[in-house]
């Protein structure tokens, strides 16, 4: 079956610590994205990668970062620079980059204690 | 004002009532539209993508309307299922809009 998953489904972490999101895709799509949702918000941009080895800045990404080694792959870093990280990160991904129809992973809901 | 705008609800209808969302977006350049539906703590997934002529998939009707800068969403015949977090996004740079709760009652 082709698709996104993303792991693990819940985490924990401690304040200061750093953690890594992982997401993957089998859809051979090359745009690959990261969103934020806070509880009864909209989702937010924080990085996207049209092509393997390149990525750019979405409207939030102070806090974060990522690295698009593979086409499947793209890591998502929550940093302990990024004050407010609790929330629900979703990976999508598209066939091609700008306005086409992103299809998302089932989300990782992070939790800083 | 915002980019992407949506009533957050919640839209509380009985089963088998028609039920209609507007978003309304700024930037008139937009050219791709689409509306997704999110279920409580899950991930959003694609309901239908908008056109210029307007489409429709079942119980489900979307129109653009360019001149008033907004996109609907109407439902007929509300299923118990149908309720769920409605969210357009608009645009090349995929801007999504807060989302309208819609409760199906029975």
């Amino acid at each position: 079956d082709g698709g996104i998953t993303q792991s693990p489904k819940y985490l924990f972490r401690k304040e200061g610590q750093n953690v890594t999101l992982s997401c993957e895709q089998n859809l051979n799509h090359d745009a690959m994205y990261w969103y934020r949702q806070d509880p009864g918000q909209g989702l937010r941009l924080i990085y996207y990668s049209q092509i393997v080895n390149d990525f750019q800045k979405g409207d939030i990404a102070e806090g974060y970062s990522v690295s698009r080694e593979k086409k499947e792959s793209f890591p998502l870093t929550v940093t302990s620079a990024q004050k407010n990280p609790t929330a629900f990160y979703l990976c999508a991904s598209s066939i091609g980059g700008t306005g086409q129809e992103q299809f998302f992973g089932p989300g990782t809901r992070l939790t800083v204690l | 004002r915002k980019e992407v705008e949506q009533d957050p609800g919640p839209f509380n209808v009985p089963e088998g009532a028609t039920v209609a969302f507007n978003c309304t977006y700024s930037n008139s350049a937009s050219q791709s539209f689409f509306w997704y539906r999110q279920d409580c703590r899950k991930e959003p997934k694609l309901l239908m993508s908008v056109y210029s002529s307007g489409n429709e998939d079942g119980r489900f009707t979307a129109q653009l309307n360019r001149a008033s800068q907004y996109i609907s969403l109407l439902i007929r015949d509300s299923k118990l299922s149908d309720s769920a977090t409605y969210l357009c996004v608009v645009g090349q740079n995929f801007v999504f809009g807060p989302g309208t709760r819609l409760s199906v009652l029975p």
